[in-house]
């Protein structure tokens, strides 16, 4: 299993607050990418980094901020929570070979907030 | 907006029956994957397609790629309450720097 930790697996907290996840890798992996998963939704991407201080957006960024400043490290904040963040949040990794058509990603556990 | 279509969304079927799960878009893939996760769990990579018209087993699953690199089908033969758990596919296009598109899932309950 590729190693990568999620940190809180679990956290409930208030509207208003700012929250930060932290995903930790141990693969030295290029990329990292935050999503954010919901029944009938399934998998959206929320940021992703393609390398220490690089980072872009995803498909659902509004409320949300990324940071890398390791490679084995990328924060997602909520700066304000708000209970439509509730949801369970999802780091991967990949390493892609251009060229190759590939792009394997590995997932970690998860963090399940809930914005109350 | 690109779309990966699954279906089914729910699948309950009887411990030895074979089912197949698809995956629909009108975008092409440099290359597919999917995925298996279980409650409480990340998803875990089961495969990856790259080459239009290609056939990959594991075991007892199945996996194809379209011959336009549009769709993509998993068949599993004589189902187990392991197979248990939701899947998932997702497509990667050129130029997307390794950003993919998920499909909303196939959620597979094999009952004893």
């Amino acid at each position: 299993d590729a190693g990568i930790t999620q940190s809180p697996r679990h956290k409930v907290t208030e509207t208003g607050t700012p929250v930060t996840l932290r995903c930790h890798q141990t693969e030295n992996h290029r990329y990292m990418y935050w999503y954010r998963q919901d029944p009938g939704h399934g998998l959206r991407l929320i940021h992703y980094s393609y390398g220490v201080k690089d980072t872009d957006k995803g498909e659902v960024s509004d409320g949300y901020s990324v940071s890398r400043s390791k490679t084995e490290d990328f924060l997602l904040t909520l700066e304000s929570a708000t209970s439509s963040q509730t949801s369970v949040y999802f780091c991967a990794i990949s390493d892609p070979f251009w060229g190759q058509g590939e792009d394997e990603q590995y997932f970690g556990p998860g963090t399940r907030l809930t914005v109350t | 907006t690109q779309l990966l279509e699954q279906s089914p969304q729910f699948l309950s079927i009887q411990e030895g029956e074979n089912l197949t799960v698809y995956c629909n878009s009108s975008s092409v893939f440099s290359s597919l994957q999917w995925y298996r996760q279980e409650p409480g769990e990340g998803p875990v990579l089961l495969v990856t397609v790259v080459t239009g018209g290609e056939v990959k087993k594991l075991k007892r699953l199945t996996f194809q790629f379209g011959d336009a690199r549009k769709d993509s089908s998993l068949h599993i033969t004589a189902a187990q309450p392991g197979d248990t758990g939701l899947y998932l596919c997702a497509g990667e296009t050129r130029g997307s720097q390794g950003n993919l598109i998920f499909g909303k899932g196939t959620k597979l309950s094999v009952k004893p």
